[in-house]
């Protein structure tokens, strides 16, 4: 089935810098990816969805111009957290559709100290 | 925005026992999906419900869509430590899976 690579699993970052997260499709063509952040105990929030060649679409109260989105191929959406605070501390995930529904990245623990 | 909300929010029980874990919504599902997620990973699909009314078996996991489509339920039977996770409904709204509140499931042996 298709499958999503996400990288990093895990990273810790100061306060202040930014952060790169990848989500590669191996086998498949993604013209779409979405992006969730999940913190402690709760469930997954839709952030943003990449469109590959076009702006992203956030959902609202996310500020898009702390979280980067970046789809310039088929198979890579990147998400960059910005000047990172400890409350950007999360699991961020990557989502797409495909023929068999949707499949999803293994996650990104941030922490920001 | 459609809200799913789910209930209860946590559920603590012994190995063997039975649970309902329920998701309901302010309109009507398209059509609904459940998930579960472990600790670091990434949601993992269990069943697609579509039809008002179906019930969708999978080994100890009944899922059943509301005659409505407002509402859905998961019940596990004879639970076991492995069903230990977050379960999640969700439901599409055009081409974006929207997630419920979450049931976080601990089963004890």
């Amino acid at each position: 089935g298709a499958v999503v690579s996400q990288h990093p699993s895990r990273v810790i970052c100061k306060s202040g810098t930014s952060v790169k997260i990848e989500c590669r499709s191996l086998d498949f063509q993604a013209t779409t990816m979405f992006w969730y952040r999940q913190f402690p105990k709760q469930s997954l929030m839709l952030m943003a969805t990449s469109n590959e060649g076009s702006k992203a679409t956030y959902e609202q109260g996310v500020e898009k111009d702390k979280f980067l989105i970046n789809h310039a191929s088929l198979t890579l959406s990147t998400l960059t957290v910005t000047s990172a605070h400890p409350e950007d501390s999360s699991f961020y995930i990557c989502s797409t559709l495909t023929g068999n529904g949707y499949t999803f990245g293994s996650g990104t623990r941030l922490t920001v100290v | 925005t459609q809200l799913l909300e789910q209930s209860p929010q946590f559920l603590s029980i012994q190995e063997g026992e039975n649970l309902t874990v329920y998701c309901n919504s302010s309109s009507v599902f398209s059509s609904l999906q459940w998930y579960r997620q472990e600790p670091g990973e990434g949601p993992v699909l269990l069943v697609t419900v579509v039809t008002g009314g179906e019930v969708k078996k999978l080994k100890r996991l009944t899922f059943q869509f509301g005659d409505a489509r407002k509402d859905s339920s998961l019940h596990i039977t004879a639970a076991q430590p492995g069903d230990t996770g977050l379960y999640l409904c969700a439901s599409l709204n055009t081409d974006k899976l929207i997630f419920g509140t979450g049931t976080r499931l601990q089963v004890f042996p």
